[in-house]
């Protein structure tokens, strides 16, 4: 079936730090990612919409110059947490969207932690 | 903004017990999914459910989508401690993203 995977799993960095995640789609081509947040004991949360070639689209609320997206290829979405602070601790997921539609396919999350 | 309410929020129960978890929207909804995530991982898709009194069964679970698309139920027969994790919902807003539920975080005790 159609694999996900993020990288890396865990990262552990001090305040002000820049931190990047990526996110491959291992098998299929990816026009469209998604970047979600999700706090501890809590829901997932959309943050953006990855478009290959193109722009994100941001959720509102999401402050595009602190969570720069990339997708330069078909297979690859990053997401850049500039300058992170304590309050960007969270799990970050993303998730692939087969062409042609449904289902997407979620990586197995990045723990980031900010001390 | 259309919204997502899941019901219970958290349960816990005894190995054996049956359970249902519900899921309730502002507005009709096109389609719906069901997700089950354990904790450091991704969500792992169980469903999708698409016309209004659809019922599909996946084993122990069965999913029923309302006839007017704004509320789907999980039903969870005979639960096992395998069975723990969160359960989410999500319905499709606009062409391509989905929403996602508050979430039922369901622990069973063997």
């Amino acid at each position: 079936g159609a694999v996900v995977s993020q990288h890396p799993s865990w990262v552990i960095c001090k305040s002000g730090t820049s931190v990047k995640i990526e996110c491959r789609s291992l098998d299929f081509q990816a026009t469209t990612m998604f970047w979600y947040r999700q706090f501890p004991k809590q829901s997932l949360m959309l943050m953006a919409t990855s478009n290959e070639g193109s722009k994100a689209t941001y959720e509102q609320g999401v402050e595009k110059d602190k969570f720069l997206i990339n997708h330069a290829s078909l297979t690859l979405s990053t997401l850049t947490v500039t300058s992170a602070h304590p309050e960007d601790s969270s799990f970050y997921i993303c998730s692939a969207r087969l062409p042609g539609g449904q289902p997407q396919h979620f990586g197995d999350g990045t723990r980031l932690s900010i001390l | 903004t259309q919204l997502l309410e899941q019901s219970p929020q958290f349960l816990s129960i005894q190995e054996g017990e049956n359970l249902t978890v519900y899921c309730n929207s502002s507005s009709v909804f096109s389609s719906l999914q069901w997700y089950r995530q354990e904790p450091g991982e991704g969500p792992v898709l169980l469903v999708t459910v698409v016309t209004g009194g659809e019922v599909k069964k996946l084993k122990r679970l069965t999913f029923q989508f309302g006839d007017a698309r704004k509320d789907s139920s999980l039903h969870i027969t005979a639960a096992q401690p395998g069975d723990t994790g969160l359960y989410l919902c999500a319905l499709r807003s606009g062409t391509y993203k989905y929403i996602f539920g508050t979430g039922t975080r369901l622990k069973v005790l063997a």
